[in-house]
């Protein structure tokens, strides 16, 4: 029944060691996002997909960057993880503009990210 | 998009009524009223969302102000499952492109036992 698969859930790193997090959709989606939520924070977009066009949030840093080879698969990758990089990431999708005034999103269960 | 304020946390008894508040007072006329809650260690799901009129469905009710200035969502029993953080999110219907959520702090909701 898993819609929004990420994995791993837990995934520890070491300091400027890069990391990869995965995301796959059984729901055939056009868009996937992914979002970084810190500690007591909000959920926050870095960047999505819409189909194979990357859309890249003003503020993302320049050190997370995003594979989407096929339309069931996304990748955030992490080029060189510092501390404040320590989060729980996100992975989401929606169908796109299509459905009209509702583009409901599904989220993953996430992953949380340690960075030593 | 325009921003919205929700109180920080709010608690209730478990089998009564929530009412959830937002202020959305720069609201445009194309923005439509989202809610999504995060239970404990887990992503935010869709709750319900409106545009001008009161909606209802399955898990809540979204009650629209007439000046659309304000939005309540309300859990009519609420559960010790209903625990989360709800957010009230703005989304402006575009013709093409991805509706992207822009989270505010949300309110993180407590029920007693």
């Amino acid at each position: 029944d898993a819609m929004v698969i990420q994995n791993p859930r837990y995934q520890v790193t070491q300091f400027g060691k890069p990391v990869t997090l995965s995301c796959s959709q059984t729901l055939n989606h056009n868009v996937m996002y992914w979002y970084q939520q810190k500690s007591s924070q909000a959920p926050k977009l870095l960047f999505h997909y819409y189909d194979k066009d990357f859309n890249n949030e003003a503020d993302t840093p320049d050190n997370f960057q995003s594979r989407r080879p096929n339309t069931s698969f996304c990748f955030l990758d992490i080029r060189s993880p510092g501390l404040g990089d320590a989060a729980m990431y996100l992975c989401a999708t929606s169908k796109g503009p299509k459905a009209g005034g509702l583009d409901e999103q599904f989220f993953g269960p996430g992953t949380r990210l340690t960075v030593l | 998009d325009a921003k919205t304020t929700q109180p920080n946390s709010m608690e209730s008894n478990e089998e009564e009524p929530v009412h959830l508040p937002c202020n959305h007072s720069t609201i445009s006329g194309t923005d439509y009223i989202h809610w999504y809650r995060q239970l404990p260690s887990q992503g935010p799901e869709y709750v319900i969302h409106g545009l001008t009129s009161n909606v209802n469905n399955r898990m809540a009710s979204l009650a629209i102000a007439e000046d659309r200035k304000s939005s309540t969502l309300i859990l009519h029993r609420a559960t010790l499952r209903d625990a989360a953080v709800y957010y009230c999110i703005l989304i402006r219907a575009r013709g093409q492109g991805a509706q992207k959520l822009v989270f505010g702090q949300g309110t993180r909701l407590t029920i007693n036992p």
